[in-house]
Order: C-alpha cells, then structure tokens, then sequence
C-alpha cells in the first residue's frame, strides 16, 4: 500500500495569488496523478505522470500545471487562483509496470482549495 | 452515454442485510476493475479489484465481473453502519488510455 502525501490540507487564498499543491509518494511508484472533485461530484483526472520528466493533461480542461522532476514528487501549481477553481484535489500514485497497463491507484488524503 | 454509470442512489438497506451496488460501462476493451469507498469529506480508498470473469471475494465483499454484458458489481454481505459512504466504480480504458475513468458513485446508508 501506498503512503502518499499532501499539502497542505486546507488552503484558503485570494483571487490572483500563485499556488502549489504539494503531492510526495514514499513507495517508488512510477505514475501519479490529479484529480479534482466538488462536493458529491466525480472525480475528473486533470493530470497524470508515467515517470521523470513525462506528464499529459487528462480528461478535465485545467489552468493548472503539474511538473515530475522526481519520482516521489508530483507538485501543481496554479499561476493566478480564481474563484471557479476552488475545489478538491486529490493525488493518486500506482506502481505502473507498464505504461500500457493501469494498476491499482492510492491516494492521498487532498487538499481543499477555497479561492476567494 | 458517460463511459462509466453508476446509479447515484441513495441505496438504503437495514443492518445484516446484502447492498448491491452496480455499475455499467461503455469501453468493450476496458479490462481492470476497482471499486473505491469514499466516505464524505475524505479520499477514495481502495476496496477490490477485479480482472476476470466471474466473481472475487474478499471478506465480506464480493465483485461480479460480465464482460459480455459490460457490467460490473460490488456485493456487500452483512451490512454494516459503518459501510455508509459512497462507492466509486472505476474502469481501466483501451491501451491508449493510461487512466482510471471513475463513475459518479453511488450512495449507501445502512440504517442500524
């Protein structure tokens, strides 16, 4: 099992403010993802990372940017926070044997964003 | 058509009882299965998964997995309160697609 981190918890921020959600995984997992969730909503993938160096955007349109300079760390960054985008993000990671193969996902605990 | 349906609920069943929780989807190639518990508030967490047609227990949960009908459950024996929460189906895609696709989940109250 997975011990995948984020923070922070709760972030609470003015509209045009820079931002990083911090996401950090301890078990050498290849592949990491973002997904964001409203309350009672389903999650949307809005980022994912097969390994170093490699990132794609997923099904959700975003305005935020994700790097993988590290296997363990998976940051996102907003460049300028707006209202529309406060919500749940959630961090997942799986091991990835394969890049044609899914495997089990972990996540972490996420963070609510609140932009103001 | 969403690729991965799940009926919102909520699916109210008294304690002890069997919850059936289904779910379809659309990808014929799709070919790993999982089921998530999400209580509110807080992150999916894994319960099961399944490859293989047929059916997979673990305790006192058991998925059903029919690729020819593309449709995919989770049976929870032996409800308890403490299994109220949301339960997320999510499929793996074609090869192309290097991703979960997650249902909308569905709702489970077990009254006491």
């Amino acid at each position: 099992e997975a011990d995948i981190y984020q923070t922070p918890r709760y972030l609470v921020i003015g509209t045009g403010k820079k931002i990083t959600l911090e996401c950090s995984q301890t078990m050498g997992h290849d592949k990491m993802y973002w997904y964001q969730q409203d309350p009672g909503m389903e999650l949307h993938l809005i980022h994912y990372s097969y390994g170093v160096n490699s990132t794609e955007k997923g099904d959700l349109s975003s305005e935020s940017t994700v790097s993988r300079i590290r296997t363990e760390h998976f940051p996102l960054t907003l460049e300028s926070a707006r209202p529309s985008h406060t919500s749940q993000y959630l961090c997942a990671s799986s091991e990835g044997m394969s890049p044609a193969r899914t495997d089990t996902q972990y996540f972490g605990p996420g963070t609510r964003l609140t932009v103001l | 058509q969403k690729e991965v349906e799940q009926n919102s609920g909520p699916l109210s069943v008294p304690e002890g009882a069997i919850a059936s929780l289904n779910c379809t989807y659309s990808d014929r190639g799709s070919q790993s299965f999982f089921w998530y518990r999400q209580y509110s508030g807080k992150s999916p967490e894994l319960i099961m998964f399944i490859y293989s047609n047929g059916d997979k227990e673990d305790g006192r949960f058991t998925a059903q997995l029919n690729k020819a009908s593309q449709y995919v459950s989770l049976l929870i024996r032996d409800s308890q309160p403490s299994d109220s929460a949301t339960y997320l189906c999510a499929v793996e895609g074609d090869t192309g697609r290097r991703a979960l696709t997650f249902g909308s989940g569905t709702r489970l109250q077990v009254q006491p």
